[in-house]
């Protein structure tokens, strides 16, 4: 079965800091990948996502991706955050007829 | 275009009870998933409706359960509740079942406390 993980846990960082959050999977098929991002007190939203084509893909609010298909990987990049940044970040990822999976999660904190 | 609705958005109840919650689709979505939310596991899926029909079910126990009607709005209900229980239930729409891209629209969630 599809795992996804999410290497960091608690990424605390500064404003204008870059930021690059790592995401792993380990079923190496076709898949569909997702960053969905969660603010306090809000609901899950999608960030970006990727099918196909460019392995670079944008975002809203200047978030970018890229799929490295022979890492497994689907890391997410800000080159300068914000506090208003500060959300978890959920990685997901669908393979074939089966659910979407998510990662555990990274909890951004963004400090003035 | 109205979001994904989901009630009640806060419940409290005591172990052994059940809960049923609710969630209605964008309009025109015909699939409903249903996913766990905790602190130390994330998002854990637990099924996914399409067409008033379970079409996948994650690994919980039986007294998970849940059902979609005609107007694709579904209800989830946990039987016999337990502490562990507790956590955020997120219902997600889209236009086509798993066969599709994946790309899902999430409700704010049901916060559920069990004491």
């Amino acid at each position: 079965a599809q795992s996804v993980s999410q290497h960091n846990h608690h990424v605390i960082l500064s404003e204008a800091a870059s930021l690059e959050l790592g995401c792993n999977y380990s079923y190496g098929g076709t898949v569909n990948l997702f960053w969905y991002v969660q603010y306090p007190g809000q609901h899950l939203q999608l960030l970006l996502k990727y099918f196909s084509g460019d392995p670079l893909v944008k975002g809203i609010k200047g978030f970018e991706a890229e799929f490295i298909k022979s890492k497994f990987s689907f890391n997410l990049r800000k080159p300068s955050v914000q506090w208003s940044d500060t959300a978890e970040y959920f990685c997901a990822v669908k393979t074939g007829n089966t659910p979407l999976v998510f990662g555990k999660g990274t909890r951004l904190s963004v400090i003035a | 275009k109205a979001g994904v609705t989901q009630t009640p958005r806060y419940l409290i109840k005591t172990r052994g009870q059940q809960v049923t919650l609710s969630c209605s689709p964008i309009s025109g979505h015909r699939s409903v998933s249903w996913y766990q939310q905790t602190p130390g596991q994330g998002l854990q899926f637990l099924f996914e409706y399409f067409s008033e029909t379970q079409r996948n079910k994650g690994n919980f126990p039986g007294r998970f359960s849940g059902r979609q009607f005609s107007n694709s709005r579904s209800e989830m209900n946990v039987s016999t509740l337990e502490l562990g229980d507790s956590a955020l239930y997120l219902c997600a729409s889209s236009w086509r079942t798993s066969g599709g891209t994946g790309e899902l629209f999430f409700g704010e969630g049901s916060r559920l406390t069990v004491l």
